[in-house]
Formats: structure tokens, sequence, C-alpha cells
């Protein structure tokens, strides 16, 4: 079962202009969910974790449980933002992880 | 060492050979994982392990494929008479394995069978 969705592919947006990358999961339990972030020619490493609330290179993600959603937003896109972004979901085990498809980013001079 | 390390970082052979992929997590992490990736698609779960114990074999694809880490640390994830299909990007990560942790990740395998 498709544990997390990122419904786009590709995502084109001007410098200075918001950004928001979707994610929506599927998990009856109570899920971890994480962004991570992969620049070209590096290895994927992790971007942030709802649990921790935090700003991270002037991004957030919010849980809505509601929505089952946990879209990745930054008001103010950077060239450096260009990469390709994943939504990973964190069973409640703390073990086992699913990622989405991946978004590839592109930030417009 | 300062992260996960993977070997060989690219992998070429020929249909039905055996390769042998390599990872060496960081010092200290409990849980090791081992993941491929299709061009396009996001990291699929092959498997994991705690320490030495392998603890979910669910999303290896088939009997061809089979991972040890034998003392616990390093780990070799093992494909046997490779087919075209296994052709991939093969990813290893680690974690503390403290509930909440996240994972390292290792630059990767790029395997490709012809």
């Amino acid at each position: 079962a498709q544990r997390v969705t990122q419904p786009e592919k590709l995502l084109s947006v001007f410098k200075g202009a918001p950004v928001e990358l979707k994610c929506n999961y599927s998990y009856s339990g109570s899920p971890e969910l994480f962004w991570y972030v992969q620049y070209s020619r590096q290895r994927l490493q992790l971007l942030l974790r709802h649990i921790s609330r935090e700003s991270i290179k002037g991004f957030t993600a919010d849980l809505n449980k509601g929505e089952t959603s946990f879209h990745l937003k930054k008001p103010f896109a950077q060239e450096e933002d260009s990469a390709m972004y994943y939504c990973a979901l964190s069973a409640n085990t703390g073990n086992q992880f699913y990622f989405g498809t991946g978004t590839s980013l592109t930030v417009i001079p | 060492g300062a992260g996960v390390s993977q070997s060989p970082r690219y992998k070429v052979t020929k249909r039905g050979q055996d390769v042998a992929l390599r990872c060496d997590p960081i010092s200290g992490h409990v849980s090791l994982y081992w993941y491929r990736q299709a061009l396009g698609q996001g990291p699929e779960f092959l498997t994991y392990f705690n320490y030495e114990a392998q603890q979910d074999k669910s999303g290896l694809p088939n009997d061809r494929f089979s991972a040890e880490r034998p003392e616990g640390s390093i780990s070799t994830l093992t494909i046997q008479r490779t087919e075209q299909r296994d052709s991939a990007m093969y990813r290893c990560a680690s974690s503390s394995g403290l509930a909440g942790s996240y994972q390292f990740f290792g630059p990767g395998t790029r395997l490709t069978v012809l």
C-alpha cells in the first residue's frame, strides 16, 4: 500500500517566490514524518522532522493529522534550494521507513 | 568514520553474475537499512538490521537477494544471478535505533547489469 504520496514530480518556482512541496501519507498508527533532501552530487540527507518543530534553511513543515499531510513550505525560495525532496514516514516502531517518489524542485533565478 | 560509506560506488556486471555490495555504518549505530532506488522513484525499503539481527526482510524482492551483518557493524547485500531489472541505486543508511531517530545515508552504489 502506498504510504507516502508526493503528487508533484517536478516543481519550478522563481527566486523569492513561496514554495510548497506536497506530501500526503496513509498510516493507521502514529507516524513520524520527515523531509529528506538530495542536492546535486550529494547524498540523501535529513532536512527536518515533524517532532522537532524546527525551521531548517527557512523550510517548515506542519503535520496535519486531519488531512494526513506534511507539506514542506518556504516563504522565499532561493536558488540553492534546487534539489530533490523526499517525504518519508516512520512507522511507530521507529524502524520502518517509507519514502515518497520525490519532488524535483527548481528555483529559477 | 565520519559518515556511512558504501563500496563500490559503481558496479557494472554481466547478467547471471553475483554481486556483493558493502555498507559501513556510522560507528555505534545500532540500526542499518538497505534500500533500492530505481530511476525516478524514491528509495524502496529492502531490509534492516538491529545489531546483527535481521529484523525485517520483507522488502527483498526474491530469494536472489540476501543481506547479512554478522558482527553488527558492516553489512553486505548480495544479489545472486543478477538480472537486468536489478539495475538501480542501492542505498544504505544507519541510525541510532532509538525511537524517532533519523537515518544517515551513504552515497549509494550504482549497479548496472548488462
